[in-house]
């Protein structure tokens, strides 16, 4: 059974950080892309990033250039959104999606975590 | 970046009903596009790729069509666990980018 496990949600102050996870299993992680997909309370979705299946490509929204690093580590099943510099307009949940190589649309989608950036 | 317009933003509808929602493309994306159906505090759930092809596990009742730049969502007789919001999202090219999304509610 696939499943995709997020975990690294909290509430944290404007400025600060936080390393987001998704642990994968029930697939071969390595021959799939993997991104993350935003949703501010009640609003629709955001794509922020992707990666590719070794980790050697990424791709980013111009809102989070900069500010997020996504990795991804297949010995360990896992890909990351490193988030820095976090404003109140980043608080939503954060889902991690995996996608067929070559074809960016999410087949699977985690059940999200949270992130609250507030003072 | 291409937008994506959904429309309408939400709609009212019985159980047994045709309903149909429209996603249209500010450039062309070919075939590129695909649709996810989201319940309250769940995840979205990918339903149609490339436009038109069914995933795997998804009920006969939904169809997709179009290409280019206008795309449809079609459910043939809508059943009590289709009340949700539904987006298209384009894979032509990055950033991939979201319809606004239609929300389905219980006429």
């Amino acid at each position: 059974e696939v499943q995709l496990v997020e975990s690294g949600g909290d509430l944290v102050q404007p400025g600060g950080s936080l390393r987001l996870s998704c642990a994968a299993s029930g697939f071969t992680f390595s021959n799939y892309w993997m991104h993350w997909v935003r949703q501010a309370p009640g609003k629709g979705l955001v794509w922020l990033s992707r990666v590719n299946g070794d980790g050697s490509d990424t791709v980013y929204a111009d809102s989070v250039k900069g500010r997020f690093t996504i990795s991804r580590d297949n010995a360990k099943n896992t890909v990351y959104l490193q988030m820095n510099s976090l404003r109140a307009e980043d608080t939503a949940v954060y889902y991690c999606v995996r996608s067929t190589v070559g074809f960016s649309y999410g087949d699977f989608w985690g059940q999200g975590t949270l992130v609250t950036v507030s003072s | 970046d291409i937008q994506m317009t959904q429309s309408p933003s939400s709609l009212s509808a019985s159980v047994g009903d045709r309903v149909t929602i429209t996603c249209r493309a500010s450039q062309g994306i070919n075939s590129w596009l695909t649709w996810y159906q989201q319940t309250p505090e769940k995840a979205p759930k990918s339903l149609i790729f490339g436009a038109s092809t069914l995933q795997s596990g998804v009920p006969s009742r939904f169809s997709g069509s179009g290409s280019g730049t206008e795309f449809t969502l079609t459910i043939s007789s809508l059943q009590p666990e289709d009340f949700a919001t539904y987006y298209c999202q384009q894979y032509h090219s990055y950033p991939l980018t979201f319809g606004g999304g239609t929300k389905v509610e219980i006429k």
